[in-house]
């Protein structure tokens, strides 16, 4: 069973520097979404894809966050020119479509842990 | 706006012991809320998802019950044991149906 998987698991990087997160969804799966989380927080929504279109973004998504989903199957998330504030962990999840009224779950993966220091 | 309150004390109980954990929200009218467990370092696991025509639901030592009018949820695990120390999130998706909107979570811990 493949499961969504998350590459890298842990990355340290200096601030300033841009890091690049990617996501494997569960490969029938059509939704991808990536949230952000710190410790003693719930998971914080960022952006959300069907397919390939990004269809929506979170507040939380700064101009120096850019998320892309080429062919509709991994996607990546980019932080550019990363700030100490942006030491999280980065959770991708997928699930199928439809989702709100179906009750379909969603899975998620184990998440990238980000270090700026 | 959209909110979902859980409780962020720590809930500590002993081995045997039914815990129960709460989640509130408001401004929300969701069809359905689901519950999950994350453990540290770990991405959320579902656990269990529940309709707003449902007022209770179980699995095995799980329960979860959705009150419409109270806009409120209640999770319980039955014979807790120590494994099942961890993090509970509550989430509900927001008005649009795009995202899942989680509360920060209750940590529980089981000591034996």
């Amino acid at each position: 069973d493949t499961g969504v998987s998350q590459d890298p698991r842990h990355k340290i990087t200096k601030r300033g520097q841009n890091v690049t997160f990617r996501c494997d969804p569960i490969s029938e799966h059509n939704r991808l979404y990536w949230y952000r989380q710190t410790l003693g927080q719930g998971p914080e929504f960022l952006t959300y894809f069907q397919n390939e279109a990004q269809l929506e973004k979170s507040r939380l998504l700064s101009d120096r966050f850019s998320a892309e989903r080429p062919k509709g199957s991994f996607s990546t998330l980019e932080i550019q020119r990363t700030e100490q504030g942006d030491s999280a962990m980065y959770l991708c999840a997928s699930s199928a479509n439809p989702v709100m009224y179906s009750g379909n779950t969603i899975y998620f993966g184990e998440g990238s842990w980000l270090t700026v220091v | 706006s959209q909110k979902i309150e859980q409780n962020s004390e720590a809930l500590n109980i002993q081995e045997g012991k039914t815990a129960t954990l709460t989640c509130n929200y408001t401004n929300y009218s969701p069809a359905y809320l689901q519950w999950y467990r994350q453990d540290p370092g770990r991405g959320p696991v579902f656990l269990l998802l529940i309709r707003e025509n449902e007022k209770e639901k179980r699995k095995e030592r799980l329960k979860v019950t959705f009150d419409t009018t109270l806009k409120q949820s209640l999770f319980h695990i039955t014979a807790s044991q120590p494994a099942d120390s961890a993090t509970y999130l509550c989430a509900l998706f927001n008005q649009a149906g795009t995202a899942l909107i989680f509360g920060k979570g209750t940590t529980l811990s089981v000591s034996s």
